[in-house]
């Protein structure tokens, strides 16, 4: 078990959809993180929020949204995706954004067809 | 710029046999070190980290890593692996004054009964 909680674990959706990621956590942390993995990949950084502002964002393109309403949730909202931004998307959190020591949600596994 | 290296991509071993997964970085300055581990199906966890300190670090599961600065390697050791050892096992470091974490690319542990 982990104490980063993600929903959903499973999500199909069409190009023209919208649809969200969501993330909490209650371990105190005030850095999070969204990374992209595909199989048999280390993750990829997407974006980091330290103290609930974006501190990184990876190049990533728009039709990837990121917000973090508060110091426990983490969103990421999905629009007109392609099929190749199917991936397992994984979040994360850190007492700080300085450790590197990471505690990872079980990710949300993302198909576009 | 921060660079990891793991030179094994695919290791497979008998149960009872000794494990030893090379890992490398390059960065001119402090760092912190990282093993994670994610066996199949599971989500990404810390299987140990370096700081500072001792070089010899013990982590969960019978697992060690030495920090040789002079070699900037971080490798780890298993003196007898099991079964459940199987999976995937990344190398991360993060430089003291860097914004990321970065992934080695991982190295597949297949551990045969």
């Amino acid at each position: 078990d982990t104490e980063v909680t993600q929903t959903p674990k499973h999500l199909v959706m069409g190009m023209t959809n919208k649809k969200s990621l969501k993330c909490e956590q209650h371990m105190g942390h005030r850095a999070m993180y969204w990374y992209k993995q595909k199989a048999k990949k280390p993750p990829e950084l997407m974006f980091v929020y330290s103290y609930e502002k974006l501190s990184i964002n990876e190049s990533v393109p728009s039709r990837f949204s990121p917000e973090c309403p508060n110091s426990s949730l983490l969103n990421l909202h999905l629009h007109a995706l392609q099929p190749e931004d199917s991936a397992l998307y994984l979040c994360a959190s850190s007492q700080d954004s300085n450790t590197g020591e990471l505690f990872f949600g079980e990710g949300s596994r993302l198909t576009v067809l | 710029a921060q660079s990891v290296s793991q030179h094994n991509h695919h290791v497979i071993l008998s149960e009872a046999a000794s494990l030893e997964l090379g890992c490398n970085y390059s960065y001119g300055g402090t760092v912190n070190l990282f093993w994670y581990v994610q066996y199949p199906g599971q989500h990404l966890q810390l299987l140990l980290k370096y700081f500072s300190g001792d070089p010899l670090v013990k982590g969960i599961k019978g697992f060690e890593a030495e920090f040789i600065k002079s070699k900037f390697s971080f490798n780890l050791r298993k003196p007898s692996v099991q079964w459940s050892d199987t999976a995937e096992y990344f190398c991360a470091v993060k430089g003291q004054g860097a914004q990321k974490l970065v992934f080695g690319q991982g190295t597949r542990l297949t551990i045969n009964p």
